[in-house]
């Protein structure tokens, strides 16, 4: 059956250290993948999107890997900050239709 | 532009009663979607439309779910009867076609008691 696995439910780091969260999938053929941040009693937001033929996505302090042959996508915030504590989901398309992740939810302490 | 627009943003209804969510996606965008969001299921597509088209709606949980899209700016999701496990964040997006990101509304929180 399909799966996606987001690496743990939290994750918590120093402020200044580089965060990694990991999408993890099974029994998908994803045309793209796209990472979302979301706060708590709001709708998610938008972050990055990245394409089955591309290895990397850069934006300011965001980086989005996705690698097709291990089923993986890394998403990178490096330089951390605490308002960048929140929930990240990664969702994957194919056909058209879009299947989220459970999420992680980062803290980053001062 | 306002954004993906919502309402109500929280209902409250009783078992058995009839309740309508309402979006209005973000003018140009060809794409709307449903989602509902609980902490045991997470984030849930129930439908989606294109050109005010539904095009896959396997998500809806039930015939009790019905969603309609009779012009590019305004979208409905009707649940009649409801019931308690209908209880959940309902979210409604759009996007432009292609490759893009999608823009989510506030979500309406639903209450069924």
């Amino acid at each position: 059956s399909q799966k996606i696995e987001q690496n743990s439910e939290a994750l918590n780091i120093q402020e200044g250290k580089t965060a990694t969260l990991t999408c993890n999938y099974t029994n998908y053929s994803p045309a793209y993948l796209q990472w979302y941040r979301q706060d708590p009693g709001r709708g998610p937001v938008f972050l990055l999107l990245i394409r089955e033929n591309e290895k990397e996505k850069r934006k300011e302090r965001l980086k989005v890997t996705f690698d097709t042959t291990l089923k993986q996508s890394l998403f990178h915030i490096t330089a951390s900050q605490p308002a960048d504590s929140a929930t990240y989901l990664c969702a994957l398309i194919a056909g058209g239709k879009s299947t989220f992740g459970d999420g992680t939810t980062l803290t980053v302490k001062p | 532009d306002a954004g993906v627009i919502q309402s109500p943003r929280h209902e409250v209804t009783e078992m058995g009663q009839e309740v309508t969510l309402r979006c209005k996606p973000i003018s140009g965008h060809d794409y709307l979607f449903w989602y509902r969001q609980t902490m045991m299921r997470g984030l849930e597509l129930l439908i989606y439309f294109n050109n005010n088209v539904p095009i896959d709606d396997s998500g809806m949980p039930e015939d009790r779910f019905s969603a309609k899209m009779p012009n590019a700016s305004f979208s409905t999701l009707k649940i009649q009867p409801s019931e308690p496990r209908d209880s959940a964040v309902y979210f409604c997006a759009s996007s432009f076609p292609g490759n893009y990101g999608y823009t989510f509304g506030s979500g309406t929180r639903l209450t069924v008691v």
